[in-house]
């Protein structure tokens, strides 16, 4: 089975650090480009960050520039979202998905990780 | 940036009937839209690429169409599953998804 798993997701202060994983499952996880997108309490979605099958083409969202780091581990079938400086509109269910190529759509979604930021 | 928006930000509608849902982004986005359709509490799930494909598994029910920047998806007859969230996304330049149509029971 296709799968995506989050995980990482917590509640921490302003100002802090977290970081998040995602594990994959079920398909050739190095063939792949990935994303993060991110959904606030009651709001939409927003993509915050990409990353391209080989690790050497990453981008960001204007939000979480200079804050977050986008990586991978294609040995371990792992994709991971570093996030310091931590800010309480960071608060939202983080989820990584998949996607064949920039412009395809996010054809696999893992469960989502909640990031909670508050003092 | 490209902006994205949706209209209505909300319908409903009944069994059976159908459903016109319009994304306009604010430049030329060519044919990359993807549109999305998500229920409280999941992840969303993809059901029309490149604005008018659909996603393989999804109902021929769903449909697409539309290039540069006004697009729309269609539903032909709502089933019950259909009531949920929808959300188009362009992935021309930096990635941007439109806010959201949710669709009610009438």
């Amino acid at each position: 089975e296709v799968q995506l798993v989050e995980s990482g997701g917590d509640l921490v202060q302003p100002g802090g650090s977290l970081r998040l994983t995602c594990v994959a499952s079920g398909f050739t996880f190095s063939s792949y480009d990935m994303s993060w997108v991110r959904q606030a309490p009651g709001k939409g979605l927003e993509w915050i960050s990409y990353i391209d099958s080989s690790g050497t083409t990453i981008y960001y969202a204007d939000s979480v520039k200079g804050r977050f780091t986008i990586s991978r581990d294609n040995a371990k079938n792992s994709l991971y979202l570093q996030m310091n400086s931590l800010r309480v509109e960071d608060t939202a269910v983080y989820y990584c998905a998949r996607q064949v190529s920039y412009h395809y759509g996010m054809d696999v979604w893992g469960q989502g990780t909640t990031v909670t930021v508050s003092s | 940036d490209i902006q994205m928006t949706q209209s209505p930000s909300s319908l409903s509608a009944s069994v059976g009937d159908r459903v016109t849902i319009t994304c306009r982004a604010s430049q030329n986005s060519r044919s990359y839209i993807n549109w999305y359709q998500q229920k409280p509490g999941k992840a969303p799930k993809l059901l029309i690429h490149d604005a008018s494909s659909l996603h393989h598994g999804v109902p021929s029910r769903f449909g697409g169409s539309g290039f540069g920047t006004d697009f729309t998806l269609t539903i032909s007859s709502l089933q019950p599953e259909d009531f949920a969230t929808y959300c188009c996304q362009q992935s021309y330049t930096t990635l941007t998804f439109g806010p959201g149509t949710k669709v009610v029971i009438k």
